[in-house]
């Protein structure tokens, strides 16, 4: 199993510009979570999806959108890139509550995106 | 609002010897989880050890241990023999147990003295 795949790996945009950032997991885990993690505030939660077809905001939605078309495949979409959007990006899945030892959130590797 | 607080910004410890990272959390639940995620260079987030609130006994994984005090929300992580593959940034972080949304602390990053 790869676990949680992240795609690119770093990106540079200009102010304006638009992306999408692709997470895939092969693990079959109905939760799946896009994260920014900026010095010394942790990680915080974007959007996250409890299965396909579902999403929901989480701390800091704006100025992302987010889709879950497929189980295995969560997209962070930046529309309009903005410099406070640089940020390093994780996602992130796990099992849903009725599958039972889903408190474990199995993470990507990391997007680092840089916004000038 | 739950929130996870960890007081140390950064610290060392000397290879072979003993570290104690702090975390305290606030929230009015009964039943939730806790955990310490591990961040080294390569940046990814590796679980370290969790904990269940209902449970008293302290989890242990390896060379980490827990020292939990439910009635003082503190969580803290102890790190035994260190190793210079345990330096990384060291999160605590919380999950409410009803609902999957986990809530990281600010992070320790830790320095491995040789």
């Amino acid at each position: 199993n790869a676990g949680v795949t992240q795609t690119p790996k770093f990106r540079v945009l200009k102010t304006g510009q638009s992306m999408t950032l692709l997470c895939a997991q092969d693990m079959n885990h109905e939760y799946m979570y896009w994260y920014r993690q900026d010095p010394g505030m942790g990680l915080r939660l974007i959007h996250y999806s409890v299965g396909e077809g579902t999403t929901a905001k989480g701390e800091v939605p704006d100025g992302y959108n987010v889709s879950r078309l497929k189980k295995q495949n969560f997209l962070l979409g930046l529309e309009s890139a903005a410099p406070s959007q640089t940020s390093v990006y994780f996602c992130a899945s796990s099992y849903s509550i009725q599958r039972g030892g889903q408190e474990t959130q199995y993470f990507g590797p990391g997007t680092r995106l840089l916004v000038l | 609002a739950q929130t996870v607080t960890q007081s140390q910004p950064e610290m060392s410890v000397q290879e072979a010897e003993t570290v104690t990272l702090s975390c305290t959390y606030d929230t009015s639940e009964s039943d939730y989880y806790l955990f310490w995620y591990k961040q080294p260079p390569s940046r990814q987030m590796i679980l370290v050890i969790r904990q269940e609130a209902y449970k008293q006994q302290n989890a242990t994984e390896n060379r980490f241990s827990v020292n939990f005090q439910k009635a003082a929300k503190s969580f803290s992580l102890k790190i035994s023999d260190s190793q210079l593959g345990d330096a990384a940034m060291y999160f605590c972080a919380y999950r409410k147990t009803s609902y999957d949304k986990v809530i990281f602390g600010p992070g320790t990053s830790l320095s491995v003295i040789p």
